[in-house]
């Protein structure tokens, strides 16, 4: 099984509202990375957070961790129609396996 | 900078054929990256370079699969003989930094989406 797990699988709202995203994993990890894709395209960076860090921001998005629980948050605040996309987590183990979870797929109506 | 550029973006093939996708990297990165996209499998990374050198290719799937990096500024992934399973989209994807750090930030390329019929 994957190690990053993201939940939901998909998300509907209404621009102007916040998206909330999760991934759980299951083994302890050096980091874990946000990117999002937009439909047809490559990957792009959002935020990286380490293990020793519980939040972390960036413009509009906040990235929480919690490691006793092997789980990270993705909050979008003030949605935008241009944030339709799918975000995946990844994680970095400390055996320098690089995994992907299966993403969550978020639209963002207006 | 033009970012990570791949080719071709779409192929078609017959089962049997040889593929070869292709990956130019952001210049002056030092480490590279291919994945394969999937409904089923999601996204997996099946091997990078560091320095033009193969550091892990324990992702390859099988024997069928080979990847090159003659130079630093070019890279092939090279499938031989396809089959249907290997319908896909391939991503190439680089990094400024080498060793342990450079998984801690990539850059994709728009990918290239593969056809096995």
């Amino acid at each position: 099984s994957q190690q990053g797990e993201e939940d939901p699988q998909a998300l509907s709202i209404q621009e102007g509202e916040n998206a909330t995203m999760n991934c759980s994993y299951k083994t302890s990890i050096n980091n874990l990375q946000w990117y999002r894709q937009n439909s047809g395209r490559g990957l792009v960076h959002l935020i990286l957070i380490r293990s020793n860090e519980r939040e972390k921001h960036s413009g509009r998005l906040r990235v929480t961790l919690d490691t006793s629980k092997k789980s990270s948050s993705l909050l979008i605040t003030a949605s935008r129609a241009a944030d339709t996309a799918s975000y995946f987590c990844a994680t970095l183990n400390y055996g320098q396996n690089f995994v992907f979870g299966p993403g969550t797929r978020l639209s963002v109506l207006p | 900078d033009a970012g990570v550029i791949q080719s071709p973006r779409h192929e078609v093939t017959e089962m049997g054929q040889e593929v070869t996708l292709r990956c130019k990297p952001i210049s002056g990165h030092n480490s590279l990256f291919w994945y394969r996209q999937t409904m089923m499998r999601g996204l997996e990374l099946l091997i990078y370079f560091n320095n033009n050198v193969p550091i892990d290719d324990s992702g390859m799937p099988e024997d069928r699969f080979s990847a090159k990096m003659p130079n630093a500024s070019f890279s092939t992934l090279k499938i031989q003989p396809s089959e249907p399973r290997d319908s896909a989209v391939y991503f190439c994807a680089s990094s400024p930094r080498t060793g342990e750090s450079a998984k801690n930030i990539q850059y994709f390329g728009a990918g290239t989406r593969l056809s096995v019929l």
